[in-house]
């Protein structure tokens, strides 16, 4: 089964500091993984994926993240925080393989905050 | 173009009491799914659907939960006897297939008191 990790359900930075939220996942074989961002009372936004093309993926909002088989993570990242991207994220996996690849499993989210 | 609307936005039932949740895709997406959002469970898979084909129901709870899909569009999520348990958002989402990105409604919060 697969399964993942967001480290620290609530992330504080400052305005114009680097944005680093952690994701580690757990699979058989490498999956296909996602960062969602939910403001607050809407539903998910997809920011970017990882669907076994490139490993450094590039997404909306100046956010990007990176695949690493070896750490079994997809560390999302933005060199300078906003004050509009303080929002709930949240990293997902759904199987690469098999008939199951639209089952997708979330991690429990990090609260991101932004400082003026 | 219109996303996916679901309705009502807030329910507040009595425990025991059934409810009915609605969901409208995005016009041709051709799979729909549902999740549910809690504070202890975080982001859950409830059901998919994909064409005419047989759903997955593998993420429904219990059997008082049950969802259907009417000619390939509407979903309505279906809560018999709800429990305390059972308040949550539930989120649609709807995509072109399973393949493409999956765009989220702003969900139902159901209050069960």
């Amino acid at each position: 089964a697969q399964s993942v990790t967001q480290l620290g359900s609530h992330v504080s930075v400052s305005e114009g500091a680097l944005v680093l939220l952690r994701c580690n996942y757990s699979s058989s074989v490498p999956p296909y993984l996602f960062w969602y961002v939910q403001y607050p009372n809407q539903g998910l936004q997809l920011l970017l994926k990882y669907t076994s093309a490139a490993t450094l993926v590039k997404g909306i909002n100046g956010f990007e993240a990176e695949f690493k088989k070896s750490e079994t993570s997809f560390h999302l990242t933005k060199p300078s925080a906003h004050m509009s991207d303080a929002a709930e994220y949240f990293c997902a996996v759904s199987e690469s393989s098999g008939g199951s690849n639209y089952k997708l499993t979330f991690g429990k989210g990090t609260l991101l905050t932004v400082n003026p | 173009g219109a996303g996916v609307s679901q309705s009502p936005s807030n329910k507040v039932t009595e425990k025991g009491k059934d409810v009915e949740l609605r969901c409208d895709p995005i016009s041709g997406h051709t799979a729909l799914y549902w999740y549910r959002q809690s504070l202890g469970q975080g982001l859950e898979f409830l059901i998919y659907f994909q064409g005419n084909s047989a759903p997955d129901k593998s993420g429904l709870p219990s059997d008082r939960f049950s969802a259907e899909r009417t000619g390939g569009s509407v979903s309505t999520l279906t809560i018999q006897r709800t429990q305390q348990e059972d308040s949550a958002v539930y989120l649609c989402a709807s995509s072109w297939t399973s393949l493409y990105e999956q765009y989220f409604g702003p969900g139902t919060r159901l209050t069960v008191t």
